[in-house]
């Protein structure tokens, strides 16, 4: 079985500032990795994924996030934080074995100030 | 290209009445899922399926749900008879067969049961 904890259901920072968003997972066999944004009232977006390959995933809107065996974690981050990458996050995790679907972790809402 | 597309994407309905709601995958993708997400439980796993068979139905909350795919391109799931705490958004989600492929999720139907 797979799960994923997010650390801290909100974070909030100025604008310019850096976003850490933070995500650890479980899984006994090789994971698949994903970061998810949820703008209000929408559906879920793809902001990046990590699927063995380089273990720094860049994605979109200026987010990345690295993949840490060892601390079997896949943070994502920001250097500057724009009002707009206000939203509600997700990271989740699937693998090749067993259930096929992503499972979620519970979200952090990301807060910008200005 | 289109993705994936559901309706309603809004509904409010008297308790005990059913409640249908349709999706219609990226055309290609092997899996289609149904998800749920309310406030206290995050997005949840319904079921999903593979090449229109239901592969795994074991988050479907009670006899009250059913879910179907008749083909490749249409999906329903629906509520008989509802109450209100079904209430949630359900999101619908499609994603190619292979390894790590991300998952698209459609806007979601916006489910209000009074």
């Amino acid at each position: 079985a797979q799960s994923v904890t997010q650390l801290g259901s909100h974070v909030s920072v100025s604008e310019g500032a850096l976003v850490l968003l933070r995500c650890n997972y479980s899984s006994s066999v090789p994971p698949y990795l994903f970061w998810y944004v949820q703008y209000p009232n929408q559906g879920l977006q793809l902001l990046l994924k990590y699927t063995s390959a380089a273990t720094l995933v860049k994605g979109i809107n200026g987010f990345e996030a690295e993949f840490k065996k060892s601390e079997t974690s896949f943070h994502l981050t920001k250097p500057s934080a724009h009002m707009r990458d206000a939203a509600e996050y997700f990271c989740a995790v699937n693998t090749d074995t067993g259930r096929r679907a992503l499972t979620f972790g519970s979200g952090t809402r990301l807060q910008v100030q200005p | 290209d289109a993705g994936v597309i559901q309706s309603p994407r809004h509904e409010v309905t008297e308790m005990g009445q059913e409640v249908t709601l349709r999706c219609k995958p990226i055309s290609g993708h092997d899996y289609l899922f149904w998800y749920r997400q309310t406030m206290m439980r995050g997005l949840e796993l319904l079921i999903y399926f593979n090449n229109n068979v239901p592969i795994d139905d074991s988050g479907m909350p009670e006899d009250r749900f059913s879910a179907k795919m008749p083909n490749a391109s249409f999906s329903t799931l629906k509520i008989q008879p509802s109450e209100p705490r079904d209430s949630a958004v359900y999101f619908c989600a499609s994603r190619p067969g292979g390894s790590g492929n991300t998952i698209y999720f459609g806007e979601g139907s916006w489910l209000t049961v009074v």
